[in-house]
Protein backbone atom coordinates (compact mmCIF):
# COMPACT_ATOMS: atom_id res chain seq x y z
CA UNK A 1 0.00 0.00 0.00
CA UNK A 2 1.13 3.61 -0.99
CA UNK A 3 3.02 5.32 2.16
CA UNK A 4 3.52 8.94 3.07
CA UNK A 5 7.22 9.21 3.68
CA UNK A 6 9.18 11.78 5.29
CA UNK A 7 12.66 12.41 5.85
CA UNK A 8 15.01 12.69 8.30
CA UNK A 9 13.43 11.04 10.83
CA UNK A 10 15.00 12.67 13.59
CA UNK A 11 16.72 16.39 12.75
CA UNK A 12 18.78 17.90 15.69
CA UNK A 13 19.12 21.65 14.90
CA UNK A 14 21.19 24.93 16.79
CA UNK A 15 18.53 27.44 17.68
CA UNK A 16 18.67 30.42 14.87
CA UNK A 17 19.51 27.71 11.81
CA UNK A 18 17.31 27.24 9.25
CA UNK A 19 16.26 23.87 8.58
CA UNK A 20 14.08 21.76 5.98
CA UNK A 21 11.83 18.73 6.87
CA UNK A 22 10.94 16.78 3.65
CA UNK A 23 7.59 14.65 2.65
CA UNK A 24 7.17 12.39 -0.43
CA UNK A 25 3.16 12.58 -0.26
CA UNK A 26 1.54 9.57 -1.95
CA UNK A 27 2.01 9.70 -6.00
CA UNK A 28 -1.55 10.55 -7.17
CA UNK A 29 -2.97 12.75 -3.76
CA UNK A 30 -3.68 16.36 -4.41
CA UNK A 31 -3.97 17.53 -0.75
CA UNK A 32 -0.63 17.96 1.52
CA UNK A 33 -0.72 19.51 5.26
CA UNK A 34 1.94 19.86 7.48
CA UNK A 35 1.18 19.35 11.50
CA UNK A 36 2.81 19.51 14.68
CA UNK A 37 2.88 17.56 18.12
CA UNK A 38 4.61 19.16 20.62
CA UNK A 39 6.09 16.58 23.68
CA UNK A 40 2.56 16.00 25.75
CA UNK A 41 0.06 17.99 23.66
CA UNK A 42 -2.39 17.72 21.02
CA UNK A 43 -1.47 17.30 17.14
CA UNK A 44 -2.11 20.84 15.38
CA UNK A 45 -2.76 21.75 12.27
CA UNK A 46 0.05 24.13 11.00
CA UNK A 47 -1.05 24.48 6.35
CA UNK A 48 -2.58 23.04 3.98
CA UNK A 49 -1.77 23.09 0.19
CA UNK A 50 -3.38 22.61 -3.27
CA UNK A 51 -2.79 23.09 -7.25
CA UNK A 52 0.63 24.69 -5.61
CA UNK A 53 -0.44 27.26 -3.10
CA UNK A 54 -1.43 27.57 0.51
CA UNK A 55 -5.15 27.00 1.24
CA UNK A 56 -5.15 27.10 4.75
CA UNK A 57 -2.81 27.69 7.42
CA UNK A 58 -3.14 28.37 11.24
CA UNK A 59 -1.98 30.80 13.54
CA UNK A 60 1.26 28.87 14.47
CA UNK A 61 2.55 29.08 10.49
CA UNK A 62 3.86 32.70 10.68
CA UNK A 63 6.64 34.40 8.43
CA UNK A 64 8.98 31.93 9.88
CA UNK A 65 7.59 29.10 8.00
CA UNK A 66 7.25 28.01 4.38
CA UNK A 67 6.07 25.16 2.48
CA UNK A 68 7.22 24.27 -1.11
CA UNK A 69 6.52 21.42 -3.98
CA UNK A 70 9.77 22.39 -5.89
CA UNK A 71 9.62 19.25 -8.06
CA UNK A 72 5.82 17.41 -8.27
CA UNK A 73 7.07 14.47 -5.53
CA UNK A 74 8.39 16.36 -2.88
CA UNK A 75 6.71 18.60 -0.04
CA UNK A 76 9.19 20.43 2.19
CA UNK A 77 8.32 22.80 5.27
CA UNK A 78 11.37 25.32 6.05
CA UNK A 79 11.66 26.84 9.22
CA UNK A 80 13.77 29.92 8.69
CA UNK A 81 15.20 30.79 11.67
CA UNK A 82 14.52 27.99 14.33
CA UNK A 83 13.17 28.96 17.94
CA UNK A 84 13.50 26.28 20.99
CA UNK A 85 9.55 26.12 20.92
CA UNK A 86 9.68 24.73 17.83
CA UNK A 87 11.10 21.61 19.19
CA UNK A 88 8.39 19.23 18.20
CA UNK A 89 7.46 15.69 16.00
CA UNK A 90 6.14 17.32 12.45
CA UNK A 91 4.06 14.91 10.31
CA UNK A 92 3.27 15.19 6.65
CA UNK A 93 -0.28 13.95 5.51
CA UNK A 94 -1.61 14.23 2.02
CA UNK A 95 -5.11 13.21 0.66
CA UNK A 96 -6.37 12.52 -2.64
CA UNK A 97 -9.46 14.46 -2.83
CA UNK A 98 -11.85 16.28 -0.57
CA UNK A 99 -14.14 13.31 0.71
CA UNK A 100 -11.19 11.00 1.19
CA UNK A 101 -9.25 10.97 4.61
CA UNK A 102 -5.51 12.24 5.32
CA UNK A 103 -2.63 9.52 5.23
CA UNK A 104 0.34 10.64 7.59
CA UNK A 105 3.41 10.18 7.50
CA UNK A 106 6.17 8.67 10.54
CA UNK A 107 6.68 11.86 11.19
CA UNK A 108 10.48 14.02 11.67
CA UNK A 109 11.13 14.39 15.26
CA UNK A 110 12.88 18.06 15.49
CA UNK A 111 14.74 19.17 18.33
CA UNK A 112 16.63 22.53 18.69
CA UNK A 113 19.19 22.90 21.22
CA UNK B 1 -14.32 26.81 14.85
CA UNK B 2 -14.06 23.09 15.23
CA UNK B 3 -13.10 21.14 18.59
CA UNK B 4 -12.67 17.87 19.78
CA UNK B 5 -12.87 16.77 23.30
CA UNK B 6 -11.32 13.34 24.32
CA UNK B 7 -12.52 12.88 27.99
CA UNK B 8 -10.12 10.13 29.30
CA UNK B 9 -6.53 10.99 28.49
CA UNK B 10 -5.38 7.20 29.72
CA UNK B 11 -7.94 4.16 29.87
CA UNK B 12 -6.56 1.00 31.79
CA UNK B 13 -8.13 -2.29 30.85
CA UNK B 14 -7.27 -5.87 30.67
CA UNK B 15 -7.03 -8.08 28.47
CA UNK B 16 -10.29 -9.66 26.96
CA UNK B 17 -12.30 -7.46 27.86
CA UNK B 18 -14.39 -4.29 26.61
CA UNK B 19 -13.66 -0.97 26.11
CA UNK B 20 -14.76 2.71 25.03
CA UNK B 21 -12.53 5.67 23.77
CA UNK B 22 -14.95 8.56 24.20
CA UNK B 23 -15.09 11.21 21.60
CA UNK B 24 -17.14 14.37 21.73
CA UNK B 25 -17.10 17.45 18.99
CA UNK B 26 -18.46 21.10 18.12
CA UNK B 27 -18.90 21.83 14.83
CA UNK B 28 -20.87 24.68 13.16
CA UNK B 29 -20.69 22.84 9.87
CA UNK B 30 -21.13 19.42 8.74
CA UNK B 31 -18.34 17.12 9.48
CA UNK B 32 -16.40 14.46 8.68
CA UNK B 33 -15.13 12.06 11.81
CA UNK B 34 -12.00 10.01 12.13
CA UNK B 35 -9.96 8.02 14.80
CA UNK B 36 -6.11 7.84 14.23
CA UNK B 37 -4.32 5.21 16.24
CA UNK B 38 -0.67 6.26 16.96
CA UNK B 39 1.80 2.86 17.86
CA UNK B 40 5.10 3.19 20.02
CA UNK B 41 7.68 5.39 17.81
CA UNK B 42 4.95 5.04 15.03
CA UNK B 43 3.27 7.89 13.03
CA UNK B 44 -0.70 8.11 12.85
CA UNK B 45 -2.67 5.37 11.43
CA UNK B 46 -6.19 5.71 9.65
CA UNK B 47 -7.91 3.39 12.37
CA UNK B 48 -11.94 4.74 11.14
CA UNK B 49 -13.59 7.48 9.75
CA UNK B 50 -16.99 8.54 9.30
CA UNK B 51 -17.89 10.63 6.07
CA UNK B 52 -21.77 10.01 5.09
CA UNK B 53 -24.33 7.22 4.85
CA UNK B 54 -24.31 4.45 7.85
CA UNK B 55 -22.94 5.83 10.89
CA UNK B 56 -21.73 2.73 12.48
CA UNK B 57 -18.43 2.12 10.75
CA UNK B 58 -15.98 -0.67 11.41
CA UNK B 59 -12.63 -1.07 11.22
CA UNK B 60 -10.82 -4.78 10.49
CA UNK B 61 -9.54 -5.00 13.60
CA UNK B 62 -12.67 -5.52 15.70
CA UNK B 63 -13.12 -1.90 16.46
CA UNK B 64 -16.42 0.54 15.56
CA UNK B 65 -17.45 3.77 15.78
CA UNK B 66 -20.74 5.41 15.65
CA UNK B 67 -21.76 9.13 14.58
CA UNK B 68 -24.50 10.38 16.63
CA UNK B 69 -25.57 13.97 15.41
CA UNK B 70 -27.98 14.47 18.20
CA UNK B 71 -25.06 14.13 21.16
CA UNK B 72 -22.39 15.33 18.68
CA UNK B 73 -20.27 12.22 20.09
CA UNK B 74 -17.91 9.31 17.85
CA UNK B 75 -17.25 7.30 20.50
CA UNK B 76 -14.64 4.12 19.47
CA UNK B 77 -15.65 0.58 20.77
CA UNK B 78 -14.30 -2.96 20.91
CA UNK B 79 -15.70 -5.55 22.26
CA UNK B 80 -12.18 -7.81 23.41
CA UNK B 81 -9.08 -5.79 23.46
CA UNK B 82 -5.72 -7.61 22.73
CA UNK B 83 -2.23 -6.43 24.15
CA UNK B 84 -1.45 -5.39 20.88
CA UNK B 85 -3.98 -2.79 20.96
CA UNK B 86 -2.12 -0.34 23.48
CA UNK B 87 -1.45 2.38 21.72
CA UNK B 88 -2.77 6.43 21.58
CA UNK B 89 -5.72 6.41 20.34
CA UNK B 90 -6.49 10.33 18.45
CA UNK B 91 -10.16 11.57 17.47
CA UNK B 92 -10.24 14.22 15.15
CA UNK B 93 -12.89 16.10 12.88
CA UNK B 94 -12.48 18.15 9.85
CA UNK B 95 -15.28 20.80 7.91
CA UNK B 96 -16.00 21.28 4.23
CA UNK B 97 -13.76 24.14 4.86
CA UNK B 98 -11.15 25.07 2.12
CA UNK B 99 -8.28 22.92 3.16
CA UNK B 100 -10.34 19.97 5.28
CA UNK B 101 -7.94 20.64 8.15
CA UNK B 102 -8.16 18.37 10.74
CA UNK B 103 -8.78 19.09 14.22
CA UNK B 104 -7.66 16.57 16.70
CA UNK B 105 -8.53 16.07 20.27
CA UNK B 106 -5.74 15.25 22.98
CA UNK B 107 -5.65 11.46 22.89
CA UNK B 108 -6.34 8.73 24.99
CA UNK B 109 -3.68 6.08 25.83
CA UNK B 110 -5.32 2.92 25.67
CA UNK B 111 -2.85 0.60 28.43
CA UNK B 112 -4.02 -3.47 27.93
CA UNK B 113 -2.81 -5.35 30.55
CA UNK B 114 -2.51 -9.33 30.80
Amino acid sequence: EPEVTQTPSHQVTQMGQEVILRCVPISNHLYFYWYRQILGQKVEFLVSFYNNEISEKSEIFDDQFSVERPDGSNFTLKIRSTKLEDSAMYFCASMRNSNQPQHFGDGTRLSIL
Amino acid sequence: AQSVTQLDSQVPVFEEAPVELRCNYSSSVSVYLFWYVQYPNQGLQLLLKYLSGSTLVKSINGFEAEFNKSQTSFHLRKPSVHISDTAEYFCAVSGDNAGNMLTFGGGTRLMVKP
